[in-house]
């Protein structure tokens, strides 16, 4: 039962570069989430999928894009890597529906170093 | 906006003590969920518990107990007899009521308490 899986789990970038950070479910469930943890911070929202073919910005979208591939599938791309980027992402799932209160499920991260 | 305020940034305290991590909220909405995560060292994330906003019952499993108040915007959780291996970040977390059956929840964090529990 693998939840949440996120690849890859250490990566190191040079200022400029691209790179997309991939994320799967296998739970079945519609919506998909990426977050940034930086220290003294908390998790901060990116970007989130309510469901299939439907993407939205979350408190901090800027210098991200977002594809959600197919029902289980969520990425996130970093088009032009700044050493502000450096941080460790999660991605997170959830059901929904009505007054749903299933949590939202993480991986276990990708730590992103930018030079 | 939403908002939540955990205070503690660090914790420390000797095994077998009492814990509590306080956690205050803001949000306009009249309706909400509350939630706990752990973050153990090796970093993944890992729930703990959620509270609805009409349910104001304090809740206990085993060491963990969490106190909700709707009047003061707090949701304290506390650890009984604590254990080395309670030694984590903890954060408190507040999402938006799903109206609609597509609606996703967007989870709001506080910046985490960081506890040691010493042997």
């Amino acid at each position: 039962n693998a939840g949440v899986t996120q690849t890859p789990k250490f990566q190191v970038l040079k200022t400029g570069q691209s790179m997309t950070l991939q994320c799967a479910q296998d739970m079945n469930h519609n919506s998909m989430y990426w977050y940034r943890q930086d220290p003294g911070m908390g998790l901060r929202l990116i970007y989130y999928s309510a469901s299939e073919g439907t993407t939205d910005k979350g408190e901090v979208p800027n210098g991200y894009n977002v594809s959600r591939l197919n029902k289980r599938e969520f990425s996130l791309r970093l088009e032009s890597a700044a050493p502000s980027q450096t941080s460790v992402y999660f991605c997170a799932s959830s059901s929904t529906g009505v007054g749903s209160n299933q949590p939202q499920h993480f991986g276990d991260g990708t730590r992103l170093s930018i030079l | 906006a939403q908002k939540v305020t955990q205070a503690q940034t660090e914790i420390s305290v000797v095994e077998k003590e009492d814990v509590t991590l306080d956690c205050v909220y803001e949000t306009r909405d009249t309706t909400y969920y509350l939630f706990w995560y752990k973050q153990p060292p090796s970093g993944e994330l890992v729930f703990l518990i959620r509270r609805n906003s009409f349910d104001e019952q304090n809740e206990i499993s085993g060491r963990y107990s969490w106190n909700f108040q709707k009047s003061t915007s707090s949701f304290n959780f506390t650890i009984t007899a604590s254990q080395v291996v309670d030694s984590a970040v903890y954060f408190c977390a507040l999402s938006e009521w799903p109206f609609s059956s597509g609606s996703a929840r967007q989870l709001t964090f506080g910046s985490g308490t960081q506890l040691t529990v010493l042997p």
